[in-house]
Parts: C-alpha cells; sequence; structure tokens
C-alpha cells in the first residue's frame, strides 16, 4: 500500500546551522511532494511543495530535492532560526489519483537553540 | 472567510454518543479534505469532497464515520457512536484546485470521547 516513511523523528540543530530532513515513498506512481511545518497547537502550513518533473526547487532559505529513481525527497533549510522550531511533514500524491488524497510521512520535530 | 474554519476547536463527548464537526471552506474553494491527526502523528486521510460529492471516502474508517457538503461549501463530519479511540485532532482543509495541492488547513477540533 501507499507508505511515507520520514526520517529522523526528532532533530537538534543549533541556530545558524542546517537542517535536512528525509522521506522516502512507497508508490513509484507519486508524483506530488509537499512539505507542511506546524507549531504546537496550530494548523500545518505548507512551505514548499515539488512535483515529479523537478529535480530540485529553492525558496529563500528552503529548498527540496526529490531523487525518483530512489523514491525519496528531502527538506533542507539552512541558517536556521528558533523560529524554525516546529514539527515538519512530508507527503506524496499518487499522480493517478484524481482525489487529492495525500499520504502524510510521521513528522520530524526541529529544535533550534539560540 | 479569510481561512478554513472549524467549530468548535475542542469538543468532549462521551463514549457512545453522537457527534459533529464543522468545517468552513475558504470561499471558493471547491475541493474539501477531512483528515485526522493522532497525537505524534501525520494528518491521515479520510474523505474528499469536488463540490457537493464524496470523490473519495476510502480513509473513512468504518460506518460510524460519515460526511457531508449539501450545497458544496460548509462540511460537516459526524461520528456515531463514537468510540475513546476516536480521540484525535480532525483537521479540515481547501483548495482552489483540487488534486491536492495548495491545501489551506483549519485549526482542527480536538475530539476528546471520555
Amino acid at each position: 500500500g501507499e507508505n511515507v516513511e520520514q526520517h529522523p523523528s526528532t532533530l537538534s540543530v543549533q541556530e545558524g546551522d542546517s537542517a535536512v530532513i528525509k522521506c522516502t515513498y512507497s508508490d513509484s506512481a507519486s508524483n506530488y511532494f509537499p512539505w507542511y511545518k506546524q507549531e504546537l497547537g496550530k494548523r500545518p502550513q505548507l512551505i514548499i511543495d515539488i512535483r515529479s518533473n523537478v529535480g530540485e526547487k529553492k525558496d529563500q532559505r528552503i529548498a527540496v530535492t526529490l531523487n525518483k529513481t530512489a523514491k525519496h525527497f528531502s527538506l533542507h533549510i539552512t541558517e536556521t532560526q528558533p523560529e524554525d522550531s516546529a514539527v515538519y511533514f512530508c507527503a506524496a500524491r499518487k499522480s493517478s489519483s484524481n482525489t487529492g488524497k495525500l499520504i502524510f510521512g510521521q513528522g520530524t520535530t526541529l529544535q533550534v537553540k539560540p | 472567510g479569510a481561512g478554513v474554519s472549524q467549530t468548535p476547536s475542542n469538543k468532549v463527548t462521551e463514549k457512545g454518543k453522537y457527534v459533529e464537526l464543522r468545517c468552513d471552506p475558504i470561499s471558493g474553494h471547491t475541493a474539501l479534505y477531512w483528515y485526522r491527526q493522532s497525537l505524534g502523528q501525520g494528518p491521515e486521510f479520510l474523505i474528499y469532497f469536488q463540490g457537493t460529492g464524496a470523490a473519495d471516502d476510502s480513509g473513512l474508517p468504518n460506518d460510524r464515520f460519515f460526511a457531508v457538503r449539501p450545497e458544496g461549501s460548509v462540511s460537516t463530519l459526524k461520528i456515531q457512536r463514537t468510540e475513546r479511540g476516536d480521540s484525535a485532532v480532525y483537521l479540515c482543509a481547501s483548495s482552489l484546485m483540487g488534486q491536492g495541492e495548495g491545501y489551506t488547513f483549519g485549526s482542527g477540533t480536538r475530539l476528546t470521547v471520555v
């Protein structure tokens, strides 16, 4: 069945360092991969997404890379700041699906220490 | 409205009772999704509406769960004979395009079954 594995479950970095979160997906038909940030007690918010026809996408300090052959994609945050502390979720959508169903990973709790 | 609105924000109910959770999507968004998020987990897909119709209800765990969207705007998730295992945050999201892209999540309803 469809599955998305996310690692690590927790990540602690020093302010200014980089953080990398990795996800693997099981369904090779997946073609859309969003990342969400969820602060404690708040709603998940889309921070960046990538489609399968692109290998990398960058938005200021955030970038996502996709390796379709290996079926994994990663979130890269550079120059981390304390306000980056949150839970990050990756997700994948199957291309053959016209429903918009997203399969989410288990989440990574990122802590940025000042 | 300006965002996706969910009511109530918190709901405590006794085991066996019936509950209704409401979602008011962003005006003009034809796609609406319900997800369930258990503590420490990623959101889990329940159902997707395109307009008034449920295009994909494959995530509803059993026949105690039902959702409607009679006028293509507000949606209600209904849970009969609630069980303690139903306790979770129920998230609603809407998007303009469907296909799982451009989700905006609501703040969720925290359901506690005692």
